[in-house]
């Protein structure tokens, strides 16, 4: 399994654009990338998922180079609600592979 | 998308006593699902892997006769913390996902978590 890197913590205001970068230098061939939210007692939330390149939705975007070493998720216009546990991860889950979580950023956005 | 549902989400028992969790998924088949314990200001960390109509699977280092997973049906896996003491306190989470072992881009739901306290 692809062991992931990411900083321990940021801290933001409101409005800003977020970029949290995600290491992770052993990923396999046939292994997604999935970042995952996570609030103070809550189970954690899907956010993004990309293979390569770039992927964007409603609430964030997800670039990956073409190496696919690292990932960056990108919040655009955070605000105090985005104040969170973000998690990358990475894996293939067509033989039923196993959702093991790194750290995580502990984000902070601040008025 | 896709719900878990699980509950408690708060249960308060004394020690020696065992704690029953369920997690359910409410508008698909889960043939996989996770449990997963997180302590304060801790990551998530793998506890086992739930399979209907066979025995769990378990990590390392996770006691198997402490705590027992039961997936009988495609829609219902149960946590038993058994003989619960002190240290047991905190915060399990059960995921799951409608196309694991299909696709290799699965997205896990997660349930909303339960807090154990046993005092």
């Amino acid at each position: 399994l692809a062991k992931t890197t990411q900083p321990i913590s940021m801290d933001s205001y409101e409005g800003q654009e977020v970029n949290i970068t995600c290491s992770h230098n052993n990923i396999a061939t046939n292994d997604y990338i999935t970042w995952y939210q996570q609030f103070p007692s809550q189970g954690p939330r899907f956010i993004i998922q990309g293979y390569k390149t770039k992927v964007t939705n409603e609430v964030a975007s997800l670039f990956i180079p073409a190496d696919r070493k690292s990932s960056t998720l990108s919040l655009p216009r955070v605000s105090l609600s985005d104040t969170a546990v973000y998690y990358c991860l990475v894996g293939d889950y067509l033989q039923g592979g196993k959702l093991i979580f790194g750290q995580g950023t502990e984000l902070s956005v601040k008025p | 998308g896709a719900v878990v549902s699980q509950h408690p989400s708060r249960v308060i028992c004394k020690s020696g006593t065992s704690v029953k969790i369920e997690c359910r998924s409410l508008d698909f088949q889960a043939t996989t699902m996770f449990w997963y314990r997180q302590f304060p200001k801790q990551s998530l960390m793998l506890m086992a892997t739930s399979n209907e109509g066979s025995k769990a699977t378990y990590e390392q280092g996770v006691e198997k006769d402490k705590f027992l997973i039961n997936h009988a049906s495609l829609t219902l896996s149960t946590l038993t913390v058994t003989s619960a003491h002190p240290e047991d306190s905190s915060f399990y989470i059960c995921s799951a996902g409608d196309r694991l072992g299909v696709v290799a881009n699965e997205k896990l739901f997660f349930g909303s978590g339960t807090q154990l306290s046993v005092l």
